[in-house]
């Protein structure tokens, strides 16, 4: 069964920093490309930020580019999100998803996790 | 950006009736790239339809999904209880790499 677990989340000031970890299960991890998606309180979902399988790739959304860092350790089947300078409008539950694998390019989120919430206020 | 209007806001319907989604994009977008979400209250969305019209594994063949270009529907045929939810449709571009839609909420009459 595919799960993904994220944890990290919490309470932080202004300014602050927080590493979410999403801890991925019953599927080769290696092989998946996987995103960030945060819910703000009551509103829709944002697409954070994107890795490759590998690595070797990474995009970021305008909102968190130059504060935000995604990596993966593949060997720790391990998804990262390193926040810092983090700001009132990034508190949110916030999701890793996998991108579905198959013939098609689809770009589409096939996995959730099931979110950690982010909550930045003084 | 290819920004994607959903509409209506809120659709108000009884279990049993048929429900019609839209999601309409500022730009044309690849059917390839066109997916549609459900989403409960206090969980992770769900992952409907990919390829504009694929369904995902799992999902019951009362939901479709259709479109190309700038205009993309998803259709539930007869809604069951547990299809009252929030639905989202997203898309792949160039950038941002993932846009979606501000979501319809499909709410019992």
């Amino acid at each position: 069964e595919v799960q993904l677990v994220e944890s990290g989340g919490g309470l932080v000031q202004p300014g602050g920093s927080l590493r979410l970890s999403c801890a991925a299960s019953g599927f080769t991890f290696s092989s998946y490309e996987m995103n960030w998606v945060r819910q703000a309180p009551g509103k829709g979902l944002e697409w954070v930020s994107y890795i490759s399988s590998s690595g070797s790739t990474i995009y970021y959304a305008d909102s968190v580019k130059g504060r935000f860092t995604i990596s993966r350790d593949n060997a720790k089947n391990s998804l990262y999100l390193q926040m810092n300078s983090l700001r009132a409008e990034d508190t949110a539950v916030y999701y890793c998803a996998r991108v579905l694998l198959g013939p098609g390019l689809w770009n589409a989120f096939d996995y959730w996790g099931q979110g950690t919430l982010v909550t930045v206020s003084s | 950006e290819i920004v994607l209007t959903q509409s209506p806001g809120t659709l108000s319907l009884s279990p049993g009736e048929r429900a019609t989604l839209s999601c309409r994009a500022s730009q044309s977008v690849s059917s390839s790239y066109l997916a549609w979400y459900q989403q409960k209250p206090g969980q992770a969305p769900r992952l409907l339809i990919y390829g504009a019209s694929s369904r995902a594994t799992g999902i019951p063949d009362r939901f479709s999904g259709s479109g190309s270009g700038t205009d993309f529907t998803l259709t539930i045929s007869r809604l069951e209880p547990e299809d009252f939810a929030v639905y989202y449709c997203q898309q792949y571009g160039s950038s941002p790499r993932w846009t979606f839609g501000q979501g319809t909420k499909v709410e019992i009459k």
